[in-house]
């Protein structure tokens, strides 16, 4: 693999299940992050970690949940999932905190 | 609050030039990106402006006023492989990428 994979592509869940959004990079890239895309919206930044062991609140995180036990991989879970949390998914990653953002290609959930 | 706001769609013909405009009001500015994203795919990367002036980078170039807290990018000789939604994002003085909604351009022949 080269750059970001993320994983499934698209998923249609009910509500009230739990679903975790996987996100593996292969450029040893420190910085990794969750985006949620609405349509008529800017990305929305859910949670993000700046270095493996590491891990912060964007600026929609509830409802939401992260873990970064190495570099490579950067799994978003949904404990509960809600119809609001219907959207696409984007997984990102930085060489530093700062730097610019290399996406992966997005992951579609529809929660009914 | 912070705002990011852009036009929400524009349309070009195909070998023209067209510019995308962007206009900030953030708490700080430590720099600003565009990105380009296609229907359907993830977004790349394009250009990144921290100082007054123009970037130029082949077909595309970015500007940036911290003054006038505005940029845009312009895109010469227009393909329509172009046609894609362009994203503005800001970052604040807290460091956090805020984005814009993105201008959705729509290349005729």
């Amino acid at each position: 693999i080269a750059g970001i994979t993320q994983a499934p592509t698209s998923q249609i869940l009910a509500a009230g299940r739990r679903m975790t959004l996987r996100c593996t990079q292969d450029m040893r890239h420190n910085a990794m992050y969750w985006y949620r895309q609405d349509l008529g919206l800017g990305l929305r930044l859910i949670h993000y970690s700046n270095t493996a062991g590491t891990t912060g609140k964007g600026e929609v995180p509830d409802g939401y949940s992260v873990s970064r036990a190495n570099t490579d991989d950067f799994p978003l879970t949904l404990a509960s999932a809600v119809p609001s949390q219907t959207s696409v998914y984007f997984c990102a990653s930085s060489v530093g905190e700062n730097e610019k953002l290399f996406f992966g290609s997005g992951t579609q959930l529809s929660v009914l | 609050g912070q705002n990011i706001d852009q036009p929400t769609e524009m349309t070009a013909t195909e070998g023209a030039i067209v510019q995308i405009n962007c206009t900030y009001q953030t708490s700080g500015f430590n720099g600003l990106f565009w990105y380009q994203q296609h229907a359907g795919e993830a977004p790349t990367f394009l250009s990144y402006n921290v100082l007054d002036g123009l970037e130029e980078k082949g077909r595309f170039s970015s500007f940036l006023s911290r003054s006038k807290g505005y940029s845009y990018l312009l895109l010469k000789e227009l393909q329509m492989k172009d046609s894609a939604s362009y994203l503005c994002a800001v970052r604040d003085s807290n460091y956090q990428l805020i984005w814009g909604a993105g201008t959705k351009l729509i290349i005729k022949p």
